[in-house]
């Protein structure tokens, strides 16, 4: 069974930091882009970064440039999402997939004081 | 920035058939842009119904298809059912930059 599991997100304060992660299971992680997507309470999808197969090429949305990372590590089958000077407008529900086929169930992160 | 436009809102009536577009501030989509379409329900994770213009997989129901259409992607439901209310979103990939999704289309079948 085809599986994304996301974790870390949470209640930060303004200009924190969070890790997302994302556990991949069920189909074969190296063969795909993974990316990262967000959805801010009642608006619509917004993508935040993705990652290309080995790691060597990543792009970002201008939103979040400078201040989110995205990696992977193979390995071990996962994705992260590093988070530096969160903002309440960053205050989403974070989504890791491959796009092709699978998406997690999301993990929210709110950043309020 | 590219900007991706989708009708906000359509509605179908059961049975009926309805196109939702997606284009691109930058010009004509192509396949290129291997246009995606997800369906969300609320309360739901998107789920994937089509991608790279008109792939489907085996849980996208046969009512639905991709294609290009008038400089745009269009997804197409032909015989709809009340289960297929929900939100769609397309996304266009652009090389070099990244991808983006459109503001959705929030389909009503009534």
């Amino acid at each position: 069974e085809v599986q994304l599991v996301e974790s870390g997100g949470g209640l930060v304060q303004p200009g924190g930091s969070l890790r997302l992660s994302c556990a991949a299971s069920g189909f074969k992680f190296t063969s795909y882009w993974m990316a990262w997507v967000r959805q801010a309470p009642g608006k619509g999808l917004e993508w935040v970064a993705n990652i290309k197969q080995d790691g060597s090429q990543t792009y970002s949305a201008d939103s979040v440039k400078g201040r989110f990372t995205i990696s992977r590590d193979n390995a071990k089958n996962s994705l992260y999402l590093q988070m530096n000077s969160l903002r309440a407008e960053d205050t989403a529900v974070y989504y890791c997939t491959n796009k092709d086929d699978s998406w997690g169930q999301g993990t929210l992160v709110t950043v309020s004081p | 920035q590219a900007v991706v436009t989708q009708e906000p809102s359509l509605t179908v009536s059961p049975g009926g058939t309805v196109t939702l577009t997606c284009g691109s501030s930058t010009g004509v989509v192509t396949s290129g842009h291997y246009p995606y379409w997800f369906q969300q329900k609320p309360g739901q994770a998107p789920r994937t119904l089509i991608y790279h213009t008109s792939n489907k997989h085996s849980w996208t129901p046969a009512r639905f298809s991709g294609s290009l259409l008038g400089g745009k992607a269009a997804l197409t439901l032909s015989g709809a059912q009340p289960e297929d209310e929900a939100e769609y979103y397309c996304m266009l990939s652009y090389s070099g930059v990244g991808e983006l999704f459109g503001g959705g289309t929030r389909l009503t079948v009534l």
